[in-house]
């Protein structure tokens, strides 16, 4: 159980397009789904917060006219990148908290490598 | 400033081995800590977690110590495999602001 997915698992992208990926909870129902992005050796930064039906809280740093984020249900958020430049290269992971059962643990999808030449 | 740091970005162990990876904070009040283990090109896995008002916690070959005092947990894998090799991953709890926040990891490596 609890098992969050991620589509696409990889995209190349020319820069100033934009790029869509979705992140779903399979198994279960999510009110916080969390997006980080990863860069080569480095730590998961915390992107922003997503709550269904409500707009995303982003960390300081991330701009949210860039970065849309969209969480319409229970089961679904997607990160949108927005004219995409070789800068916004990255591992993008995505997670997801239950609202049930064990609260106090994200879930995480298997992430989702761009590519922006 | 905060900060959570991880004590090496690699470590190489024997096969049967006992590895220690070490997780310290600064300026955080975590409810609870979490280790996950990172296989390259994938998401985090959960392993463990251990709450404030636990010392350790143990499943099967993982144990985990968390000393708030020290603000410090240590993860161990006895008897290790080169299955075991992989980035861990500690995470704290920013508490009240119901989110996670990671370190950098640490590469384990387990030659046979």
């Amino acid at each position: 159980g609890a098992v969050v997915s991620q589509h696409p698992s990889w995209v190349i992208c020319k820069s100033g397009t934009s790029v869509k990926i979705e992140c779903r909870s399979l198994d279960f129902q999510a009110t916080t789904m969390f997006w980080y992005r990863q860069f080569p050796k480095q730590s998961l930064m915390l992107m922003a917060t997503s709550n269904e039906g409500s707009k995303a809280t982003y960390e300081q740093g991330v701009e949210k006219d860039k970065f849309l984020i969209n969480h319409a249900s229970l089961t679904l958020s997607t990160l949108t990148v927005t004219s995409a430049h070789p800068e916004d290269s990255s591992f993008y992971i995505c997670s997801a908290r239950s609202t049930s059962g064990r609260k106090d643990t994200q879930y995480f999808g298997p992430g989702t490598r761009l590519t922006v030449l | 400033s905060q900060k959570i740091e991880q004590n090496s970005e690699a470590l190489n162990i024997q096969e049967g081995k006992t590895a220690t990876l070490t997780c310290n904070y600064t300026n955080y009040s975590p409810a609870y800590l979490q280790w996950y283990r990172q296989d390259p090109g994938r998401g985090p896995v959960f392993l463990l977690l251990i709450r404030e008002n636990e010392k350790e916690k143990r499943k099967e070959r993982l144990k985990v110590t968390f000393d708030t005092t020290l603000k410090q947990s240590l993860f161990h894998i006895t008897a290790s495999q080169p299955a075991d090799s992989a980035t861990y991953l500690c995470a704290l709890d920013n508490r009240g602001n119901n989110d996670m926040r990671f370190g950098a990891g640490t590469r384990l490596t387990v030659k046979p």
